[in-house]
């Protein structure tokens, strides 16, 4: 157990809709990051919260957004969802303490199945 | 941005044979991680490895940060073994940690 919490575990929604995916960072990280992993590829970078703050975007789609809350847990929003957007989402979370990144550590990931 | 490169992209090996993973980085970097994910999708930290040499048991990793280049190294594979394993690297000023395509290895019984 790598003391990341992601819910849910699984999403089964339609076409168009919108979803919203949490995490919840092992006690202590300040970082947040979301990848995205579609069927056999590799893990796409989304988006770096540190202590609230977005710190650096990947190929994050318009259609998405992210945030990081005092509790420093974060939620990935997907909206008006597209078949393409079927994949797995993970959380990670580092110390990052000083700045840098560091160790990261993943959660088991949201397997989102858009229909 | 930084590129990652993994080398071999498949690897299939007899059940205690040895292999060598390579990642190979276009800058400079102050984090270096490998992870190996299983086939039920979890992925498992196995190396923190910025720089310098780590073992754990059957594994061990070196990264030559001035050569730009990480190796990993499975010696005596098992079956458990089988799974895609990545590097991912951060580079030095940045904050994104960018995955590599990762190796996928399959280990025969």
């Amino acid at each position: 157990d790598s003391g990341v919490t992601q819910t849910p575990k699984h999403l089964i929604t339609a076409t168009g809709q919108r979803v919203t995916l949490r995490c919840s960072p092992r006690s202590g990280d300040l970082s947040v990051y979301w990848y995205q992993q579609s069927l056999d590829q590799g893990l796409q970078f989304l988006i770096q919260y540190y202590n609230g703050e977005e710190r650096a975007k990947g190929n994050i789609l318009e259609r998405f957004s992210a945030q990081q809350f005092p509790d420093l847990h974060s939620e990935l929003n997907l909206s008006s969802l597209e078949l393409g957007d079927s994949a797995l989402y993970f959380c990670a979370s580092s110390p990052n303490r000083g700045g840098q990144n560091t160790e990261a550590f993943f959660g088991q990931g949201t397997r989102l199945t858009v229909v | 941005g930084i590129q990652v490169e993994q080398s071999p992209p498949d690897l299939i090996l007899q059940e205690g044979a040895n292999s060598t993973l390579r990642c190979n980085f276009s800058d400079s970097v102050n984090n270096l991680q490998w992870f190996h994910q299983n086939p039920w999708g979890q992925l498992i930290n196995l190396f923190y490895i910025p720089s310098g040499t780590k073992q754990n048991g059957r594994l061990s990793a070196t990264t030559v940060a001035t050569e730009r280049y990480s190796l990993l190294y499975i010696s005596s594979s098992q079956t458990t073994d089988s799974g895609v394993y990545f590097c991912a690297v951060g580079n030095t000023g940045g904050f994104k940690t960018i995955f590599g395509a990762g190796t996928r290895l399959f280990v025969k019984a």
